[in-house]
């Protein structure tokens, strides 16, 4: 079946730092895959996307490549702020419905 | 603003209670989808529906129960309260299935049973 796995959280960084979350998933087919945010007390935003192997989603400084030989989708971000402090989600849809992995708590501190 | 509206935003039932969920969009979003986000657990699909009068079950149904009389509204029913639905409760709707578009979410109901 169709499934995905993130990196454990929490995360915990320092102005300015590197970010990347891992997430891996299994499917069968040709997914889209996704990444949500959610801000505290906020439902879901979609961040990014990519519909096809090697594409590259990208929005607000984060991105996020379509692997298919690794079956992975990692955000990254090059210098993150206070502001992104939230729940990111990695998802993926087989065009029927979304399945999505546990989440990543990210706190960046000042 | 356009989007997905919950309400209400929090509610504590005790045991064998029951209570109604509202979800409401004003897309013109033929799917409709109810989510429950457990700590740790990520989301997990309850029930969802295609359009007006069509509806299904999703991963974790038991306990719940939807109606779809209008394409706007999409209310999820607890009819028997019951401490392990204590959750967040996310409505979602999409103009297609889950492919390019993604989903717009509501904020979410934070449900305590106790």
């Amino acid at each position: 079946g169709n499934s995905v796995t993130q990196m454990e959280g929490p995360v915990t960084l320092s102005e300015e730092a590197f970010l990347t979350i891992n997430c891996t998933y299994t499917a069968t087919g040709y997914p889209s895959l996704f990444w949500y945010v959610q801000y505290p007390g906020e439902g879901l935003q979609l961040l990014l996307k990519a519909t096809k192997a090697d594409d590259k989603g990208s929005n607000k400084g984060f991105e996020a490549t379509y692997r298919k030989e690794t079956t992975s989708f990692h955000l990254e971000k090059g210098s993150v702020q206070v502001s992104d402090s939230a729940v990111y989600f990695c998802a993926l849809s087989d065009g029927n419905q979304f399945y999505f992995g546990t989440g990543t708590s990210l706190t960046v501190i000042p | 603003n356009a989007g997905v509206t919950q309400t209400p935003k929090f509610r504590i039932l005790k045991i064998g209670q029951s209570m109604t969920l509202q979800c409401a969009q004003d897309m013109n979003h033929n799917y409709m989808y109810w989510y429950r986000q457990d700590p740790g657990m990520g989301l997990k699909l309850i029930y969802y529906s295609v359009g007006a009068g069509i509806t299904d079950k999703g991963e974790v149904p038991n306990g719940y129960n939807v109606s779809r009389s209008t394409t706007e509204d999409f209310p999820l029913r607890l009819e028997l309260a019951a401490p392990s639905q204590t959750s967040v409760y996310f409505c979602a709707s999409s103009y297609t299935p889950g492919t390019n578009y993604g989903y717009t979410f509501g904020s979410g109901t934070r449900l305590t049973v106790v």
